[in-house]
């Protein structure tokens, strides 16, 4: 049971690159969940599904898009790298709202 | 707008103190309440849940309580060890949407052998 990954760990991008994040979980969890975390931050929330098809944005979500065509996957893209967009990436899934959630272990981008 | 605020921002006691983080909340309108653990590097680890109708929850040498009337949450971690060093956070689910969790930005907690 891997529970929720996330690729990659680390990436540099250059400013205007584009890249996607991947996240994966193994729990059949209904809920997903992209967070940010910048420095001395709490986290904030850019995107989330509630299931397979179903997305909303969240407080950040300018700069990113989403998509959740499987259970499963929840990707994150990133369109025209800024530097505002350095920061710690981490994905989460819960089966629902009674629940507790299981965090990937994030990936850092820094982007220059 | 709910705001989380943790107190102090870092904390430093010698191994075995018993010890007290804070966590204080604005809107008293919540969803539930939930305690995380983040290593350096690593993603985070749910700790506990407690829900807006309970007033504590334990596991282990974790206990955490809730009193929403005036806005705080407190984790008591017992007989403390080095591996407890972590950062703690909390978050809150706000009452008008359970999907959104809302963070304070966490207290450093380092325990000294």
């Amino acid at each position: 049971n891997a529970g929720v990954t996330q690729t990659p760990k680390f990436r540099i991008l250059k400013i205007g690159q584009s890249m996607t994040l991947q996240c994966t979980q193994d729990m059949n969890h209904n809920y997903m969940y992209w967070y940010r975390q910048d420095p001395g931050m709490g986290l904030k929330l850019i995107y989330y599904s509630v299931g397979a098809g179903i997305t909303d944005k969240g407080e950040v979500p300018n700069g990113y898009n989403v998509s959740r065509s499987t259970t499963e996957d929840f990707p994150l893209r990133l369109e025209l790298a800024a530097p505002s967009q350095t920061s710690v990436y981490f994905c989460a899934s819960r089966p629902d709202s009674r629940y507790g959630y299981t965090f990937g272990s994030g990936t850092r981008l820094t982007v220059v | 707008k709910q705001e989380v605020t943790q107190i102090p921002a870092a904390l430093s006691v010698p191994e075995g103190e018993n010890l007290v983080l804070n966590c204080s909340f604005t809107d008293s309108a919540i969803y539930n309440l939930q305690w995380f653990r983040q290593d350096p590097g690593k993603g985070l680890t749910s700790l506990l849940l407690i829900q807006s109708s309970q007033r504590e929850q334990t596991s282990g040498r974790l206990n955490a309580s809730l009193d929403k009337s005036s806005g705080r949450s407190t984790l008591y971690i017992a007989a403390s060890q080095p591996g407890d060093s972590a950062t703690y956070l909390c978050a809150v689910s706000r009452g008008d949407s359970n999907y959104q969790l809302i963070w304070g930005a966490g207290t450093k907690l380092i325990i000294k052998p």
